[in-house]
């Protein structure tokens, strides 16, 4: 059954490095997102892409963040200078319509 | 801006017994999905409600969607431990291009033997 998969699984970063999160959607799927879940709290929603740019992002999603899909298969999440705060459980998703989204497995991302 | 309630948040039942979650929304939609996600995993789709009256049923969980209400139910049936986990429920706004998951809380539900 087709899968979105992440890497890493586990990434630990020291506050102000950079670090991208790398996303593979399902194949055929058109529509691509970003959602985030502190540990402890619910899933929020931080950024569509559709058609190679952005379709909609949260207020999250501040000028520290961006997305890119730098080939036909990968899609990525770039924290420019990462916080403290930024830590947390990224999962990207994808759907080939407009809805039904599936979920990755996520990446704990750790800022210490 | 929407908002999406589950309650209760923590639900702590025996094997055997029965009970039900609750999603409350705030603004209208037709679609509603239900995930269930195992500590340190991923989210994993139990349900998708597409419309009012929807009603899906897998193994012990059945869902429901009244849009009117704007009110979504988790039902467990004679519960097992193999159920614990976190259950959310997720309205969807629609989008022209893509869709946006509003997420409740979630509910913790831990099943004693």
């Amino acid at each position: 059954e087709p899968e979105v998969t992440q890497t890493p699984s586990h990434q630990v970063t020291q506050m102000g490095q950079e670090v991208i999160l790398r996303c593979v959607p399902i194949s055929n799927h058109l529509y691509f997102y970003w959602y985030r879940q502190i540990l402890g709290q619910k899933v929020e929603f931080l950024v569509s892409f559709y058609n190679n740019e952005i379709s909609e992002k949260s207020e999250i999603f501040d000028d520290q963040f961006s997305v890119e899909r730098p080939d036909g298969s990968n899609f990525t999440l770039k924290i420019r200078s990462t916080k403290l705060e930024d830590s947390a459980m990224y999962f990207c998703a994808s759907s080939e319509q407009v809805w039904v989204a599936f979920f990755g497995q996520g990446t704990r991302l750790t800022v210490v | 801006e929407l908002k999406v309630e589950q309650n209760p948040l923590f639900l702590s039942m025996q094997e055997g017994k029965n009970y039900t979650i609750y999603c409350n929304y705030s603004t209208t939609s037709d679609r509603l999905y239900w995930y269930r996600q195992d500590p340190g995993k991923s989210l994993e789709s139990l349900f998708v409600l597409l419309s009012n009256g929807a009603v899906k049923q897998e193994g012990r969980l059945m869902a429901s969607l009244d849009t009117k209400a704007r009110l979504s139910t988790l039902h467990i049936t004679a519960a097992v431990h193999d159920l614990s986990a976190t259950y959310f429920c997720a309205v969807d706004m629609e989008r022209e291009y893509g869709n946006k998951l509003v997420f409740g809380a979630g509910t913790i539900l831990r099943v004693k033997s």
